[in-house]
């Protein structure tokens, strides 16, 4: 799996966007993005994945540049309860393990 | 509700001792992924069962060790148990195939060792 490379910590406003970046500039054409995220001692949850394209859905929207070595995860209005440590991974979605690195812990203040 | 259930949900034992954790994965996914997650540390992955049959094996102690049964639950036995093993473990579930949000976690189980 290529390596990815996250800020290890952001605040946001809450009402904001958040934007957590996140850099992979050894992906292989077949790997997609995923993000996860882990709310305080809880197990991960699916955020939303994408190969190539924008990609929307009800938590999120993903926003993976066109050379696909960096991609954007948008938390269009982030509440108190976004709060949580937000992983970036790139891998072959094949039914293998995930691996997580060390995330993002993002912060909404009020 | 994940439709991943973890038993118990939290587990205080002493050194030396062993204790069996328990996965029910989501109905329908045929692979069971255990992780462990020190305090303040990282995910990391111990061992994956397909079918009943392992699959991987990651950073897994000797004294720990897993199976899948016929009815697709898992049980995670540790054994000789050390303070440092307190952690949360958590249990993980995917269908066979996907471009998936088909990886499930549970709610996990807190094991402390006093």
């Amino acid at each position: 799996d290529a390596k990815t490379t996250q800020p290890p910590s952001m605040d946001c406003a809450e009402g904001r966007a958040a934007n957590l970046p996140c850099n992979h500039s050894t992906i292989s054409g077949n790997e997609y993005v995923y993000w996860y995220r882990q709310i305080h001692s809880q197990g991960p949850q699916y955020i939303i994945h994408g190969l190539k394209n924008n990609e929307t859905n009800e938590m999120a929207s993903l926003i993976i540049t066109e050379d696909r070595k960096s991609s954007t995860l948008i938390l269009p209005h982030a509440t108190l309860r976004d709060t949580a440590v937000y992983y970036c991974i790139v891998r072959v979605p094949i039914n293998e393990k995930l691996t997580f690195g060390t995330g993002t812990r993002l912060t909404i203040i009020p | 509700d994940s439709g991943v259930t973890q038993t118990p949900k939290h587990l205080i034992t002493a050194t030396g001792q062993r204790v069996t954790l328990r996965c029910s994965p989501r109905s329908g996914d045929l692979s069971v992924y255990w992780y462990q997650q020190s305090l303040d540390q990282g995910l990391q992955f111990l061992i994956q069962y397909y079918n009943g049959e392992e699959r991987a094996k990651g950073n897994i102690l000797e004294r720990f060790s897993a199976q899948q049964f016929p009815d697709l639950h898992s049980e995670l036995n540790l054994s000789s148990l050390e303070l440092g093993d307190s952690a949360l473990y958590f249990c993980a579930s995917s269908a066979e195939t996907g471009t998936e949000y088909g990886y499930t976690f549970g709610s996990g189980t807190r094991l402390t060792v006093v």
